[in-house]
Formats: C-alpha cells, sequence, structure tokens
C-alpha cells in the first residue's frame, strides 16, 4: 500500500530565509506526486506535481520540489519565504487510487 | 465556474442524529472521494467512487454510506452521528488516478 510521511510537524523560520519540507513516499511503481498547501480555515491548494520527466518541477508561489527516486523523496524547497507562507503543507501520493496525504507539515514564519 | 461545491459548512449535529453533506462538481469528472481531516493526521480517506454508481471503501469507512447517482454529485451520510465523526470533511473530484485533484472549502461538524 503506498503511504506519504513527513517528518516534521512544524518548522519555524524566518522571514526571507530558505525553507525545505521534506517528503517520503512509500509506492510499488512510479509515483505522482503533489504538493499542496492550506492555510487556516481555508481548502487545499496545489502548490505542484510530478508525473513524469524533469526531476525538478516548479509551481505556484516560487516553490519548487524535487523527484529522488533512489531516496523515494518528494522535497518542497523555497529560496525565500514570506510571510503570507505560513501555513499547513502537505504532501501526497497516487497510482491507481485516490489520493494519500502525509500528516502535513505546519509552517510559522517569525520576522 | 464552481468547481467543487461542498454544503453546508458549518454544523452541529447532536450525538445520534443523521445528516447528509453535499458534494457537487461542474467538471464531467469521473473520479470523487470524501476525505476527513484530523488535527496531526492528515487528510484520511473516507469513501470514493470512480464513476455513476461505482463507490469503494477508504481507510475510514465506518459510520459513513455515499452513493453517486450522477457523475456530478456524491453526497456522504452520517446514518447515526457520534462525537468521534466531529472533523472538517473535504470532497475532492479528478479525471482521473494521474491527474490533479480539486477540493471544495470543507464542511466543519461538530457532534456534540
Amino acid at each position: 500500500a503506498q503511504s506519504v510521511t513527513q517528518p516534521d510537524i512544524h518548522i519555524t523560520v524566518s522571514e526571507g530565509a530558505s525553507l525545505e519540507l521534506r517528503c517520503n513516499y512509500s509506492y510499488g511503481a512510479t509515483p505522482y506526486l503533489f504538493w499542496y498547501v492550506q492555510s487556516p480555515g481555508q481548502g487545499l491548494q496545489l502548490l505542484l506535481k510530478y508525473f513524469s520527466g524533469d526531476t525538478l518541477v516548479q509551481g505556484i508561489k516560487g516553490f519548487e520540489a524535487e523527484f529522488k527516486r533512489s531516496q523515494s523523496s518528494f522535497n518542497l524547497r523555497k529560496p525565500s519565504v514570506h510571510w503570507s507562507d505560513a501555513a499547513e503543507y502537505f504532501c501526497a501520493v497516487t497510482g491507481n487510487t485516490p489520493l494519500v496525504f502525509g500528516k502535513g507539515t505546519r509552517l510559522s514564519v517569525i520576522a | 465556474n464552481a468547481g467543487v461545491t461542498q454544503t453546508p459548512k458549518f454544523q452541529v449535529l447532536k450525538t445520534g442524529q443523521s445528516m447528509t453533506l453535499q458534494c457537487a462538481q461542474d467538471m464531467n469528472h469521473e473520479y470523487m472521494s470524501w476525505y476527513r481531516q484530523d488535527p496531526g493526521m492528515g487528510l484520511r480517506l473516507i469513501h470514493y467512487s470512480v464513476g455513476a454508481g461505482i463507490t469503494d471503501q477508504g481507510e475510514v469507512p465506518n459510520g459513513y454510506n455515499v452513493s453517486r447517482s450522477t457523475t456530478e454529485d456524491f453526497p456522504l451520510r452520517l446514518l447515526s452521528a457520534a462525537p468521534s465523526q466531529t472533523s472538517v470533511y473535504f470532497c475532492a473530484s479528478d479525471s482521473g488516478r494521474n491527474t490533479e485533484a480539486f477540493f471544495g472549502q470543507g464542511t466543519r461538524l461538530t457532534v456534540v
């Protein structure tokens, strides 16, 4: 069965600092990977997705993620965090079943 | 372009009451799913459907029923609400397993 692990429950970064959120997945075949963001009280917004091809994918709001098959990872990065990036971030994987989500990483941004 | 619409946005139920959470999509997507979100647990799949007339159980199906009579609608029924069903519920739709899923804004349900 597929699964997703987000090792960091909560991360705090300073505004302007770089960010990396970790995601490890378990799936027997070629995975389709996603990062979603959820602002407080809101629904989920897709940041980026990986289906195939270039392992470095660009998303919205200046985010990018790198697929590393050898490490079963799909880490999310941003070079300079803005206060508005404070939210909860979910990594998800699918193959031939509905999305399976990690438990999320809550990002706090301090001045 | 409405996307995925969930109603109601908020609901308070008493233990033992029944209710239906509504979900409708206008994108002609074949696949629809229901998730519940609890603190520290991420989103967990309750039920899903791969087309009209076809439904299947997810990770946490107990206490919930679904049906899919049309492509557009995928209601979630709580037959006898329990406090453990207090959660935020999200409906999602997509056009295939390897495509982006679109989510509704969620229903916050409290069972007292």
